[in-house]
């Protein structure tokens, strides 16, 4: 079974440039949601994917959107980077079907924003 | 809105002793409740979880969690800390009405000495 995998690892941007992050979900599961993690500080929640259709969002402005894919992988695209974007970010997939579902997260791609 | 509360921004305990990390959730109506743990770098691990039944539950690595609604608490512990238990820490709950999303606390940093 293959677990959550993120690339890139890592990412260097500078302001005002836009970053396309990607997840591979884990075998069997049909839902992504996207995380951001802060220097210090515990994960925030942007959105989730369920069935490629959006599923809820976070306190995250429009500049922060998000597709999934037939084969339930998933994109975050972030526009007009701002210095403040630099964190770690997090996707966890999860096989959402009706009730609590068990989240699990990838690797994490480490973006600074310059 | 749900939230976690983490007490404890820092522990330091010495190795083969025992380890309690706290945590406390707001929320009126039935939560799930996690322990994740992130070793530096890296993305989350999930360490057990609680969605109804039994409330002390038993996870990975040596380490258990009891429920107890009465204080809304959902506190970790291990009986015999190993050097490799240095990480931080992270409660999470999600709940039906937010469509199971997480909501994260803070994190507790924890340090084994010799």
């Amino acid at each position: 079974e293959t677990g959550v995998t993120q690339s890139p690892t890592h990412l260097i941007k500078t302001r005002g440039q836009q970053v396309t992050l990607r997840c591979s979900s884990q075998s069997g599961h049909n839902t992504v949601s996207w995380y951001q993690q802060a220097l210090g500080q515990g994960p925030q929640f942007i959105f989730q994917y369920y069935r490629e259709e959006e599923n809820g969002r976070g306190n995250f402005p429009p500049r922060f959107s998000g597709l999934q894919f037939p084969n339930y992988s998933s994109e975050l695209n972030v526009n007009a980077l701002e210095l403040d974007d630099s964190a770690l970010y997090l996707c966890a997939s999860s096989a959402l079907d009706g009730g609590p579902d068990t989240q699990y997260f990838g690797p994490g791609t480490r973006l600074t924003v310059l | 809105a749900q939230s976690v509360t983490q007490p404890d921004i820092h522990i330091t305990v010495s190795e083969g002793a025992s380890l309690e990390l706290r945590c406390n959730y707001s929320y009126g109506a039935t939560p799930y409740l996690f322990w994740y743990v992130q070793s530096p770098g890296q993305g989350l691990q999930l360490l057990l979880k609680y969605f109804s039944g039994d409330t002390l539950v038993q996870g990975i690595k040596g380490f258990e969690a009891e429920f107890k609604r009465s204080q809304s608490s959902f506190n970790l512990r291990k009986p015999s800390v190993h050097w490799s238990d240095a990480a931080e820490y992270f409660c999470a709950v999600g709940s039906r009405s937010n469509d199971y999303k997480l909501s994260f606390g803070a994190g507790t940093t924890v340090t084994v000495r010799a």
